[in-house]
């Protein structure tokens, strides 16, 4: 059974630039989430997606964007990037994404914003 | 915002002996998770325990939490260099859906 697929695992941006991260949860998994990680900060919720519907959201600005297609696949957004934003950004999935199911990570989103 | 608080933050070890990490967090949950993650890479599920348990063992893992403390510790026993690691506790709050919320991690090295 294949893993959490994320893509690309690599990108370097401009500030004021916009990027798309995808997801592939494990086939049959309907929650997917986002994480972001930064030293300073450590391991932060963003969001969670299930049946293409957001259901959960941490406390980022309106600049970090989600969404869930009908295969569960996920993609998450950030417009007018910010040094900041520097930061590896980790997907999940779970079966059904609710208190109690085993969460699964990819490897990351490695984002470099200069 | 950080409910989990791990302690040590870092532990450095000889192969062979063991390791014991503590974890502190604040509001009620459903259940703890820990994780690992190597240097650079995404976060490998170790084990779970739910409100309702004390103790959980897995391989050279074992695992306590105590509610009345809101706490837990995860041992990892005759430790190997593979070990080497950061390790990060996980809470799930009493909500709908999924949202972790993850300590700052302990820093495991194991050296040979």
């Amino acid at each position: 059974k294949a893993g959490v697929t994320q893509t690309p695992r690599y990108l370097i941006k401009t500030r004021g630039q916009q990027v798309t991260l995808s997801c592939s949860p494990i086939s049959g998994h309907r929650s997917v989430s986002w994480y972001q990680q930064t030293p300073g900060q450590g391991l932060q919720f963003l969001f969670e997606y299930f049946s293409e519907t957001q259901r959960n959201k941490g406390n980022f600005p309106g600049r970090f964007s989600g969404r869930q297609f009908s295969n569960s696949r996920s993609e998450m957004n950030v417009s007018t990037l910010e040094l900041g934003d520097s930061a590896l950004y980790l997907c999940a999935s779970s079966w059904q994404g609710s208190a109690g199911n085993t969460i699964y990570f990819g490897e990351g989103s490695w984002l470099t914003v200069v | 915002s950080q409910q989990g608080e791990e302690d040590p933050q870092a532990l450095s070890i000889q192969e062979g002996e063991n390791a014991t990490m503590n974890c502190s967090y604040k509001t009620s949950i459903n259940n703890l998770q820990w994780y690992r993650q190597n240097s650079g890479r995404g976060l490998v599920h170790l084990i779970l325990i739910r409100s309702n348990e004390r103790e959980k063992h897995s391989g050279r893992l074992r695992v306590t939490l105590d509610t009345s403390k809101k706490s837990s510790s995860l041992l990892i026993t005759a430790s190997r260099a593979a070990d080497t690691a950061s390790y990060f506790c996980a809470t799930e709050a009493n909500q709908a859906g999924t949202a972790l919320i993850f300590g700052k991690g302990t820093t495991l090295s194991v050296s040979s």
